[in-house]
């Protein structure tokens, strides 16, 4: 199986803020790669595909870059909303993986 | 646009076999080329991907679960399925039904999700 080791499993900002998180796996997954924002009590949902395509819909605060085994997500400027928890996701092969997610608070 | 509604018991008993539903509006199971996932949520925990069925009907299934998850669908009825046998307290859980990858374009990721069906084994 393909691991997902997402970095910081936690970090505190503030609105405004400019924020990274990181996902590596453990082989290459071109770019294979998705994120997306969980808020408690819903599901999760998509916000970047592609490793770095934004989803319809998704805010254009959200970005993503990486090819190959590192990835990155980039809040903008952090929005009240974006407090949440954020997972990544391989679809290059089976079985699908997930980061173990990063809160932001 | 395509909506996924979960749908199962809310508690079964340790070695019961649990099944769960997922209505899906808005579209066609067998049309546009999708994978349908199934994916659980331990309570305060992270994703983890159970499985999924393709456009066709082929399952494939993470080895995880140690064969005990069967996934099926029935496309006259837009419906999916799961069937997870000799459930455990472990198997607690949210399990949502989801749609993607694509099978031609897997890097599009899971696009659309259920709200959630939380199931407890007690």
């Amino acid at each position: 199986d393909i691991q997902m080791t997402q970095s910081p499993s936690s970090l505190s900002a503030s609105v405004g803020d400019r924020v990274t998180i990181t996902c590596r796996a453990s082989q290459s997954i071109s770019g294979y790669l998705s994120w997306y924002q969980q808020r408690p009590g819903k599901a999760p949902n998509l916000l970047i595909y592609g490793a770095s395509w934004l989803q319809s819909g998704a805010p254009s605060r959200f970005s993503g870059s990486g090819s190959g085994t590192d990835f990155t997500l980039t809040i903008d400027s952090l929005e009240p909303e974006d407090f949440a928890t954020y997972y990544c996701l391989q679809t290059y092969e089976t079985p699908l993986t997930f980061g173990q997610g990063t809160k932001v608070e | 646009q395509v909506q996924l509604q979960e749908s199962g018991p809310g508690l079964v008993k340790p070695s019961q076999t649990l099944s769960l539903t997922c209505n899906v509006s808005g579209g066609s199971i067998t049309n546009g080329g999708y994978y349908w996932s199934w994916i659980r949520q331990h309570p305060g925990k992270g994703l983890v991907w159970i499985g999924y069925i393709s456009y066709d009907g082929t399952p494939d299934y993470n080895p995880s679960l140690k064969s005990r998850a069967s996934i099926s669908s029935d496309t006259s009825k837009s419906q999916l399925f799961l069937r997870l046998t000799s459930m455990m307290a472990e198997d607690s859980a949210i399990y949502y039904c989801a749609r993607g990858p694509h099978s031609e374009a897997r890097a599009r990721g899971v696009d659309v999700w259920g709200q959630g069906t939380t199931v407890l084994v007690s």
